[in-house]
């Protein structure tokens, strides 16, 4: 079965400072991986893709089959980063999602 | 993208009694999943629903609990029936388009 595992509940860092937010899973197959964001109030959304290669405000996170993880880094946190962060996988494009626990990052000023 | 809404947006229940939630996409989809979103907890998948078959249900689920309806391509409901406290989640319907997933507000509901 799948699974994704993000080991910190919560991650404090100042803002300016890196950030790395922890995802590792195990699937057999190649998966696809994804980030999910909520902000305070506002609905799930879809942060990034591996698939896509994008940074998204400033975020990036890489595939690393060999140690199957999918950390989500950031350079410089900005206040508006704060927000609960979910890695999540599907086996392929039209299955449902497998989430993580989540990660509540908090950026403090 | 899909622009998704959901009713209600949150209600507040007693014991014993049920709930339909309602999800409109603003276009057609094939398939269209339900989530549970308990307090402090991650999303945890409910059931698939495709038009035009039965819902299929994760482990824990069952239709007689929450009984799922799928009338056409833009549509569906979630039923959370007689309901008890440990039913007060956020509940969350999404479709898929391509690669993505996207999520509708989700409904928040509490039992008392």
């Amino acid at each position: 079965a799948q699974r994704v595992t993000q080991p910190e509940k919560l991650l404090s860092v100042f803002k300016g400072a890196p950030v790395e937010l922890k995802c590792n899973y195990s699937y057999s197959g190649s998966p696809e991986l994804f980030w999910y964001v909520q902000y305070s109030r506002q609905r799930l959304q879809l942060l990034l893709r591996h698939i896509s290669r994008e940074s998204i405000k400033g975020f990036t996170a890489d595939l690393n089959k060999g140690e199957t993880s999918f950390h989500l880094k950031k350079p410089f946190a900005q206040e508006e980063d704060s927000a609960m962060y979910y890695c999540a996988l599907s086996v392929t494009g039209n299955t449902p999602l497998v989430f993580g626990k989540g990660t509540r990052l908090s950026v403090i000023a | 993208s899909a622009v998704i809404s959901q009713k209600p947006s949150r209600d507040i229940c007693q014991r014993g009694t049920s709930l339909t939630i309602q999800c409109q996409v603003d276009s057609q989809v094939t398939m269209m999943f339900w989530y549970r979103q308990q307090p402090g907890q991650s999303l945890t998948l409910i059931a698939t629903a495709n038009q035009g078959s039965e819902a299929t249900y994760e482990s824990g689920f069952v239709i007689d609990k929450f009984p799922i309806s799928r009338p056409n391509l833009t549509f569906s409901t979630l039923t959370v029936s007689n309901m008890s406290p440990e039913d007060s989640s956020i509940y969350l319907c999404s479709v898929g388009r391509g690669p993505e997933q996207f999520f509708g507000p989700g409904t928040r509901l509490t039992v008392l």
